[in-house]
C-alpha cells in the first residue's frame, strides 16, 4: 500500500498481559515514530527510529515499553504487564528523513483497551 | 521547552462561515509548526506545515495558516467552512535542533448546516 499501516487495528487484551502492535511504514522512509494518544488528548511522542536504531526513546513512559524495528523497515512496540491506563490509541509515523522540513506521515493507529 | 497551546477544545460553526481554529506555541529556537486533521478512526493527515519560508502558508482543502513570531501564534483558517471540514485538529511544533513534535490537545470542529 501507498500509506503507513498498523495492525491490529484495535486490540482488547486484560490486565497484565503482553501485546505486541506493528508498524508497516512507507516503503523507503528511515524515520519512524510511534506516539501514544489518550482520549481528548494530543499524540504523545513515544519513541524514534532512525534506520534500524532507537535515536530517541525519551517519551517511553516506563520499562514495560519496548520497541525494535530490526531491518529499518517494519517496527514492533511491545508492551508488557498491560495496566488500565495503556489504554489509548498507538500512532506510527513514518517520514524519509529526521530534519527540520520532514513531514511525517501517520498510519490510522492501533486502539488498545485494557480490561 | 517546546509546547503548543489550542485555544478552544470544540468550535463550531456554520456552513459557509470563517473557520479560526487558534494555536499558539512556546519554543525557545525558530520552530517548524504543522496543522494535522483527524477524521474519525483515522490517522492525522497533513494540511499544511511553516518551515521558515513564507509566514503566511496555504495547505490542502483551502486552509491556510500565518506565522506570527510577535504573537507566537500560527492560527488556522478557512474562508468559508464545508460540512466535510468537521473533524479534529491538532497543530503540532518541532524545532530544528530536535526530532520530536510537540502536539496540542486538539481542537473539534462542528459545521452546523
Amino acid at each position: 500500500g501507498a500509506g503507513v499501516s498498523q495492525t491490529p487495528s484495535n486490540k482488547v487484551t486484560e490486565k497484565g498481559k503482553y501485546v505486541e502492535l506493528r508498524c508497516d511504514p512507507i516503503s523507503g522512509h528511515t524515520a519512524l515514530y510511534w506516539y501514544r494518544q489518550s482520549l481528548g488528548q494530543g499524540p504523545e511522542f513515544l519513541i524514534y527510529f532512525q534506520g534500524t536504531g532507537a535515536a530517541d526513546d525519551s517519551g517511553l513512559p516506563n520499562d514495560r515499553f519496548f520497541a525494535v524495528r530490526p531491518e529499518g523497515s517494519v517496527s514492533t512496540l511491545k508492551i508488557q504487564r498491560t495496566e488500565r491506563g495503556d489504554s489509548a490509541v498507538y500512532l506510527c509515523a513514518s517520514s524519509l528523513w529526521a530534519g527540520g522540513e520532514e513531514t511525517q506521515y501517520f498510519g490510522p493507529g492501533t486502539r488498545l483497551l485494557v480490561l | 521547552a517546546q509546547s503548543v497551546t489550542q485555544l478552544g477544545s470544540h468550535v463550531s460553526v456554520s456552513e459557509g462561515a470563517l473557520v479560526l481554529l487558534r494555536c499558539n506555541y512556546s519554543s525557545s529556537v525558530p520552530p517548524y509548526l504543522f496543522w494535522y486533521v483527524q477524521y474519525p478512526n483515522q490517522g492525522l493527515q497533513l494540511l499544511l506545515k511553516y518551515t521558515s519560508a513564507a509566514t503566511l502558508v496555504k495547505g490542502i482543502n483551502g486552509f491556510e495558516a500565518e506565522f506570527k513570531k510577535s504573537e507566537t501564534s500560527f492560527h488556522l483558517t478557512k474562508p468559508s467552512a464545508h460540512m466535510s471540514d468537521a473533524a479534529e485538529y491538532f497543530c503540532a511544533v518541532r524545532t530544528n535542533t530536535g526530532n520530536q513534535f510537540y502536539f496540542g490537545t486538539g481542537t473539534s470542529l462542528t459545521v452546523i448546516p
